[in-house]
């Protein structure tokens, strides 16, 4: 079975450009949250989506956006980029709604890198 | 704000040496535990999710234990082998609010052969 794809898995954009991440969980998974990881720190939570309802969100600007679409997969947006935004990008599914009972699925992840 | 510690930062172990590593988090409304593994280059792979105070987990030669009363976590490693070497994340959950993991920033672990 595959696993939590994310694509793409190197971006590199300027300051000011947006970008969008897309990510296709684990089949039956039916939860995808999104994570920001900088070197040094453990990730960092952005979004969490279930059933194509948002179900928690972090600190984040409103730069930030996200969605889920019907088949489950997800897209994480941000717009005007900043230098600070350059980061690991990680998407994880999960069974269900919970959140926290049940282990995440992570992805590769996607590397966005700012210039 | 949550705050999830870890300690060690970083941790070198001779082979076949058994380690353990720490994870503090707030005592009160915990809802859940989470221990993962991650490898460089790979991606994070879930190890425990620990949910009542007292629980222990066992995967292999690597084991875990909570105390929600106090506030932590340990993971322990027997015997630890080469391929044991990688970040070891806890995160975090309350029972209510935000329905989001909190991340320590991890132990990472280097086991020399």
């Amino acid at each position: 079975d595959a696993g939590v794809t994310q694509s793409p898995t190197h971006l590199i954009k300027t300051r000011g450009q947006h970008v969008t991440l897309r990510c296709s969980p684990i089949s039956g998974h039916k939860s995808v949250s999104w994570y920001q990881q900088v070197l040094g720190q453990g990730p960092q939570f952005i979004f969490q989506y279930y059933e194509k309802e948002e179900r928690g969100r972090g600190n984040f600007p409103d730069r930030f956006s996200a969605r889920q679409f019907p088949n489950y997969s997800s897209e994480l947006n941000v717009n005007a980029l900043l230098l600070g935004d350059s980061a690991l990008y990680l998407c994880a599914s999960s069974l269900g709604s919970s959140g926290g009972n049940q282990p995440q699925h992570f992805g590769d992840g996607t590397r966005l890198s700012i210039l | 704000i949550l705050n999830v510690e870890q300690s060690p930062q970083s941790l070198h172990v001779q082979e076949g040496d058994s380690t353990s590593f720490t994870c503090s988090f707030p005592s009160s409304n915990f809802y859940a535990l989470h221990w993962y593994r991650w490898e460089t280059a790979k991606s994070p792979e879930a190890l425990f999710v620990m949910t009542l105070n007292g629980d222990e987990k066992k995967k292999g030669r690597i084991s875990a234990t909570l105390n929600t009363k106090e506030g932590y976590s340990y993971l322990y490693i027997k015997g630890s082998q080469p391929e044991d070497s990688a970040t070891y994340l806890c995160a975090f959950r309350l029972d209510m609010g935000r329905r989001a993991l909190t991340f320590g920033s991890g132990t990472r672990l280097q086991v020399q052969p």
